[in-house]
């Protein structure tokens, strides 16, 4: 089966600016996550949807990001205005909503963001 | 304090060498307890998943919970070069509540 798939694959940017990243889920997975890994760091849970809803976006900035899930399939996470803080990979996620596989998340290869 | 924290490392082991990695954590809520392994410009993949207490193996790899220390392990046997990556911990409570991962252990097997 294909794997969650993400673009671009790298992106470098002034402070200021705006920047959108897309991601494609498996298909069939209910469970869309975006994450944010920090280098050295372990990644962080932005936002969560089920279907179209948003399930948790508790620790996302919601002053300069914004995410969407249309149609309950593939998602856009948008930062605007960047900060040098933001430099990071932004890692896409999906997983069933079934019981036994929700800990089972497939990722993508994320978005290395370089903000200057 | 974090919820959950792991050694950074780096863990330089040779070949054929058992490895041990580790994570502790404060929330006693966490009941589900996975090991993610995540390649350099890759994003994580899930190696062991255990719920509650106790030990689960897959052919090299052996995770262990120890709730009442909390306290968790993956142990890999005949460590191999391709075993070098980031080692994730992470867990959760309910099976709604968000997976919190730990900061990684970056291993590398020398040949």
């Amino acid at each position: 089966e294909a794997g969650v798939a993400q673009s671009p694959r790298y992106k470098i940017i002034e402070k200021r600016q705006s920047v959108a990243f897309w991601c494609n889920p498996i298909s069939g997975h209910a469970t869309l996550y975006w994450y944010q890994q920090i280098l050295g760091q372990g990644p962080k849970l932005l936002i969560q949807f089920q279907n179209n809803g948003v399930v948790d976006d508790s620790q996302l900035p919601k002053d300069r990001f914004s995410a969407e899930r249309l149609k309950g399939v593939d998602s856009t996470l948008k930062i605007q205005p960047a900060k040098l803080e933001d430099s990071a990979v932004y890692l896409c996620a999906s997983s069933l909503d079934r019981p036994g596989y929700n800990e089972k998340l497939f990722f993508g290869s994320g978005t290395q963001l370089s903000v200057l | 304090q974090k919820e959950v924290e792991q050694d950074p490392g780096p863990l330089s082991v040779p070949e054929g060498a058992i490895v041990s990695l580790n994570c502790t954590y404060s929330n006693s809520a966490f009941q589900y307890f996975m090991w993610y392994r995540q390649y350099s410009r890759k994003g994580p993949e899930l190696l062991m998943y255990t719920y509650s207490s106790g030990n689960k193996e897959d052919g090299r790899f052996t995770a262990q919970v120890d709730k009442s220390s909390k306290y968790i392990s993956l142990f890999i046997r005949d460590s191999q070069p391709s075993d070098s990556a980031t080692y994730l911990c992470a867990m959760r409570g309910s099976s709604a509540s968000k997976i919190i991962f730990g900061s990684g252990t970056r291993l590398s097997i020398r040949p």
